[in-house]
């Protein structure tokens, strides 16, 4: 089984819509991150999280917001989804200064 | 600030060629770590390779290997004997240590086509 889950795997939505996209780990990390890649830009940082009570704001947070409900648990919600937020997500796990360790991505497409 | 440059958009190499990656970064930290990840057509992220800024030695995974520069701050990586498999979007990444050590920062990526 993955150590890093996503779900779903693929979202089609509509202007306005509020969605939520999970991940789950079971690698036992503390913290967890959110990242958006955008064709030609590489991945960025849009929120991260050291433990349970922790959330810090990343690079691109506007737009987005997040809710770390247990230890293994980091959900990313657009409460408007708007078209320039289609992208594809990734959810990484580490353990403090190590190698962060991505989920499969989710592919997200707001018309 | 901390900048990752991947000055090479596309790369293509026969099979069972050597191909090199460059990358050159940015920071005004004194220890960090650098990364190469790779992206498939899966699109999953799967880390390559891990150097710490503070080993003079290059990191070696089997057929990948790094050329760490520290005072030039570049960050090349190698492949060796290039498979099919190899074809995939390459990521460099630099992370931060103390207190900015939950930072990763990517460049744009280099896309390398290993031809038959």
């Amino acid at each position: 089984d993955a150590d890093v889950t996503q779900t779903p795997r693929n979202r089609i939505t509509k202007t306005g819509k509020r969605i939520m996209l999970e991940c789950s780990q079971t690698k036992g990390h503390d913290r967890m991150y959110w990242y958006r890649q955008d064709p030609g830009l590489g991945l960025r940082l849009i929120y991260y999280s050291f433990d349970v009570k922790d959330i810090n704001k990343g690079e691109i947070s506007d737009g987005y917001s997040v809710s770390r409900q247990a230890q293994a648990k980091f959900s990313l919600s657009l409460e408007s989804a708007i078209p320039n937020q289609t992208a594809l997500y990734f959810c990484a796990t580490s353990a403090p200064g190590e190698t962060q360790y991505f989920g499969p991505g989710t592919r997200l497409l707001v018309l | 600030a901390q900048t990752v440059t991947q000055s090479q958009p596309e790369m293509s190499v026969q099979e069972a060629e050597t191909v090199t990656l460059s990358c050159t970064y940015d920071t005004s930290e004194n220890n960090y770590y650098l990364f190469w990840y790779k992206q498939p057509p899966s699109r999953q992220m799967i880390l390559v390779i891990r150097q710490e800024a503070y080993k003079q030695q290059n990191a070696t995974e089997n057929r990948f290997s790094v050329n760490f520069q520290k005072a030039a701050k570049s960050f090349s990586l190698k492949i060796s004997d290039s498979q099919l498999g190899d074809t995939a979007m390459y990521f460099c990444a630099l992370g931060g240590s103390g207190g900015s050590n939950y930072k990763l920062t990517f460049g744009k990526g280099t896309l390398l086509t290993v031809n038959p």
